[in-house]
């Protein structure tokens, strides 16, 4: 069964430094997300991705943050200089097509701790 | 703006009780609403959604949730737990006339005593 995969599972990184969070979609997926979770609050919307452009972003999403699908496979997000509250699960996600019913498959999720 | 509330972050049953998970929106529009469940460390899983045809949904492993506009409500159930229903379950709205975007609840811990 075709799955959203996220690399690394678990990152560690000191603050300033930049990270770049890696998602492989499924392949004829043409939407893109991110979302993240800090611990114990709720699962919070990013960014939204299609055609090469973001369609939407959080008040979270600011200049710090950035996506990029760099190959046609892969789809990133880099925090440029990392906070310590930045440190929260991220999750990937992608859609076959528009429409707010379509399932929306995850990964299972990047652990971003900044110390 | 749309919002879920998940009643109790926290909820525990008997094997074989009744799983009752309560789910409140808030929107503007007729939204569509979806259930996913968390097993751990492993990523976010549709258990079902509602997009207006019927009111009453059912998913997988069991698992159904009614949409009750009086009540603004979409709790999910299942008739008889077992213990591989221990899980973290989130509800989540959409809204259909708008972007795709999901808007999360906090969460419910399910546990399930043996």
């Amino acid at each position: 069964e075709p799955e959203v995969t996220q690399t690394p599972s678990h990152q560690v990184t000191q603050m300033g430094q930049e990270v770049i969070l890696r998602c492989v979609p499924i392949s004829n997926h043409l939407y893109f997300y991110w979302y993240r979770q800090i611990l114990g609050q709720k699962v919070e919307f990013l960014v939204s991705f299609y055609n090469n452009e973001i369609s939407e972003k959080s008040e979270i999403f600011d200049d710090q943050f950035s996506v990029e699908r760099p190959d046609g496979s892969n789809f990133t997000l880099k925090i440029r200089s990392t906070k310590l509250e930045d440190s929260a699960m991220y999750f990937c996600a992608s859609r076959t097509s528009g429409g707010a019913n379509t399932e929306a498959f995850f990964g299972q999720g990047t652990r971003l701790t900044v110390v | 703006a749309q919002s879920v509330t998940q009643l109790g972050s926290h909820v525990s049953v008997s094997e074989g009780a009744l799983v009752l998970l309560r789910c409140n929106y808030s929107s503007s529009v007729p939204p569509y609403l979806f259930w996913y469940v968390q097993y751990p460390n492993q990523g976010l899983q549709l258990l079902l959604k509602y997009t207006s045809a019927a009111t009453l949904v059912k998913g997988i492993n069991g698992f159904e949730a009614e949409f009750k506009k009086s009540e603004t409500s979409f709790h999910l159930t299942k008739p008889s737990a077992h213990m591989s229903d221990a899980a973290e379950y989130f509800c989540a709205v959409s809204d259909r006339f708008g972007n795709e975007k999901l808007t999360f609840g906090t969460g419910t811990r399910l546990t399930i005593i043996p």
